[in-house]
């Protein structure tokens, strides 16, 4: 079966760059998730998508944006990267009209270094 | 505000002995709770929820979780641990009448270790 899929698997930027992480959901998939999960932490919530609009904020900085398009693939874009935001980046998907609804399907995530 | 305890950051036991990670929540209304299991270096992995129901749901890998309304707890077990069990276990709870919140709230995760 189809899985969330990720792009890059692994990122390395400087300090000061930018970066933009993609997320391709499971098909017929309406929502996107994505979390950020610093070493040994728990997931933190960013921001998801409900059909293409912002549905929930989370802690993202205001240096990142994220946006989900018209095949509903979504991208997590990140500026003025800082030393702090290495981290695993994780999408998720899910089927909110669903019979496996509530139900989120993680990628493999991208792991982002700043050097 | 909503939140996920799970107590113990580390839980140990041996291969063939029953094993249980704690959780208990805090949330206005009724819960969605769910388990996660991470594997190093791997996304996380969703092994069973509970919505509504029996208080007792089975989920992947022989897992299963007790709902617990009065002590708002729902702890993960498994009768036998097997040495691939080990991994980072993570409990979420969302809030079902949270409208168009769709966030998971995350316990800070317990790491299984199951020794040979």
């Amino acid at each position: 079966a189809a899985g969330v899929i990720q792009s890059p698997r692994h990122l390395i930027k400087e300090k000061r760059e930018t970066a933009t992480l993609k997320c391709y959901p499971i098909p017929r998939h309406d929502t996107v998730y994505w979390y950020q999960q610093g070493p040994g932490q728990d997931p933190q919530f960013l921001i998801s998508f409900y059909e293409k609009m912002q549905s929930d904020k989370g802690s993202i900085p205001d240096r990142f944006s994220a946006q989900q398009f018209s095949d509903y693939h979504s991208e997590l874009n990140m500026s003025s990267l800082e030393l702090g935001d290495s981290a695993l980046y994780f999408c998720a998907s899910s089927n909110e009209r669903g019979m496996a609804k509530n139900i989120q399907y993680f990628g493999a995530g991208t792991r982002l270094s700043v050097l | 505000a909503q939140s996920v305890a799970q107590p113990e950051d580390q839980v140990n036991v041996a291969e063939g002995n029953p094993l249980t990670v704690k959780c208990t929540y805090s949330v206005s209304g009724n819960p969605y709770l769910f388990w996660y299991v991470q594997y190093p270096n791997r996304g996380l992995q969703f092994l069973l929820k509970y919505i509504t129901g029996d208080n007792l749901v089975k989920g992947s890998y022989g897992f299963e979780a007790e709902f617990n309304k009065s002590q708002t707890s729902f702890h993960l077990k498994k009768p036998s641990a097997l040495v691939s069990d080990s991994a980072l276990y993570f409990c979420a709870v969302r809030a079902f009448n949270a409208g168009n919140n769709r966030k998971l709230i995350w316990g800070l995760g317990t790491s299984l270790a199951v020794n040979p």
